[in-house]
């Protein structure tokens, strides 16, 4: 059974703070990583994807760091604003047969940023 | 472009009811894929439809079915409801690219709720 896990389920932060958050997942059968943020009543939009182990992005204040060898990724927002606040969902792609791949989710990581 | 829409938004069923559920694919998309999210879970992956054929099953019984049209829409179907079916169903979009993964654009979802 593949478990991808997000830690902390949720998170509240005053305007201004820097947080992280962290996605843990197993390493085999890895492809690629996806950060997706997802605003109530929205579709989840993508951030980041990953794939090699050590890869940095980062997209205006939010920034993400990827280990495939121990197996998670940390997604970091820099001086949260209001307009941060939605859940964070990490997924992982991981080949499920030949030239087929699945992309299984985590429950995600609740963000609320307190003006 | 209007991206991956959904219809309906919400939805009210009852037990052993069927009901079918509707997503038109970003615009030079072919591959439609379908999830469930069940209340304070990740997304879980139910199917994913290309020329037409169901490529892929994630763990989900037969009463889930689907179906994709010649323009690439696609319909998830459910016979039989059961209580456990309330969920929001989201609908993702891609371009299918031999071997390899490709960025899904999700759509807001369909809220199920069954009584």
């Amino acid at each position: 059974i593949l478990n991808v896990e997000q830690s902390p389920q949720s998170l509240h932060v005053q305007e201004g703070d820097s947080t992280n958050f962290t996605c843990s997942f197993p390493s085999s059968n890895f492809y690629a990583l996806h950060w997706y943020r997802w605003e109530t009543a929205k579709s989840p939009e993508a951030l980041f994807v990953m794939t090699l182990n050590g890869d940095e992005k980062k997209k205006g204040r939010i920034s993400a760091t990827l280990n495939t060898k121990e197996g998670y990724s940390y997604l970091y927002i820099k001086g949260s604003q209001p307009e941060d606040s939605a859940t964070y969902l990490c997924a992982l792609w991981r080949r499920s047969g030949a030239g087929s791949y699945q992309l299984t989710f985590g429950k995600g990581t609740k963000l609320s940023v307190i003006p | 472009d209007a991206g991956v829409t959904q219809s309906p938004t919400h939805l009210i069923k009852t037990r052993g009811q069927q009901v079918t559920l509707r997503c038109s694919p970003k615009s030079g998309h072919d591959t439609v894929s379908w999830y469930q999210q069940a209340l304070g879970q990740g997304p879980q992956f139910i199917f994913q439809y290309y020329e037409e054929e169901e490529r892929q099953r994630g763990n989900f019984p037969d009463r889930f079915s689907g179906h994709q049209f010649p323009n690439y829409s696609s319909e998830l179907n459910v016979n039989a409801l059961l209580l456990g079916d309330s969920a929001l169903y989201l609908c993702a979009s891609s371009l299918a690219v031999g071997g390899s993964y490709n960025e899904q654009f999700f759509g807001p979802g369909t809220r199920l709720t069954v009584l």
